[in-house]
């Protein structure tokens, strides 16, 4: 099984300012990466799929980048709807698809 | 536009059944693998399982293989999970979501989600 880790677990940023996230991938997943968007008492949203490409409607503020097992979120200039929890998942190697534990972007 | 609407949640004693329902409508349903995904309180997403577009293969996450039944109704447009067996481990809202694919890629569209409480 494919272990997804996600860095830092909470990451603190003032709206208007740009965020970074990272996941790491236990071994290659090529660039079969996706990104979700959770906001509490809502179900996960798709942002990113095949690392860098942007889902339906994702503003263009949301880009991803990587390959193999380091993997980047950047959020640029960040509104008041963008503090969440955001995932990113494998599907590179399955069963079983896997999911990293999450970083949760919260107002400063 | 795509919409999933779960069904079949609630409060089960520990070695019950349940079964779950999602419908779905707004695109070919026959067309896309479909997963369930689950959340337990206050924790990150677990992939649960998948069935292809056509039912023909269905993978499950180690956790609840022997016990957990993915199917699906392609002429109603409704995914199923019969939950056999349930621990208090199972806990969790359990979300339907369309592959982006036919089978094992991104999940780009959830449904709100059905809770499963598993307690005596």
């Amino acid at each position: 099984e494919i272990v997804m880790t996600q860095s830092p677990a909470t990451l603190s940023v003032s709206p208007g300012e740009g965020a970074t996230l990272s996941c790491r991938a236990s071994e290659s997943v090529s660039t079969n990466l996706a990104w979700y968007q959770q906001k509490p008492g809502q179900a996960p949203r798709l942002l990113i799929y095949g690392t860098s490409t942007r889902a339906t409607g994702i503003p263009a503020r949301f880009s991803g980048s990587g390959s193999g097992t380091e993997f980047t979120l950047t959020i640029s200039r960040l509104q008041s709807e963008d503090f969440a929890v955001y995932y990113c998942q494998q599907y590179n190697h399955w069963p079983p698809l896997t999911f990293g534990g999450g970083t949760k972007v919260e107002i400063k | 536009q795509v919409q999933l609407v779960e069904s079949g949640g609630g409060v089960v004693q520990p070695g019950r059944s349940l079964r779950l329902s999602c419908a779905a409508s707004g695109f070919t349903f026959s067309n896309y693998g479909m997963h369930w995904v689950r959340q337990a309180p206050g924790k990150g997403l677990e992939w649960v399982t998948v069935i292809s577009y056509d039912g023909g293969s269905e993978y499950y996450a180690d956790s609840v293989k022997g016990r957990f039944t993915i199917s699906r109704d392609n002429s109603k447009n409704t995914l199923y999970l019969q939950m056999n067996s349930l621990r208090a481990e199972d806990t969790a809202v359990y979300y339907c979501a369309k592959d982006i694919a036919a089978v094992g890629t991104a999940l780009g569209y959830w449904g709100q989600g059905t809770l499963v409480t598993v307690s005596s």
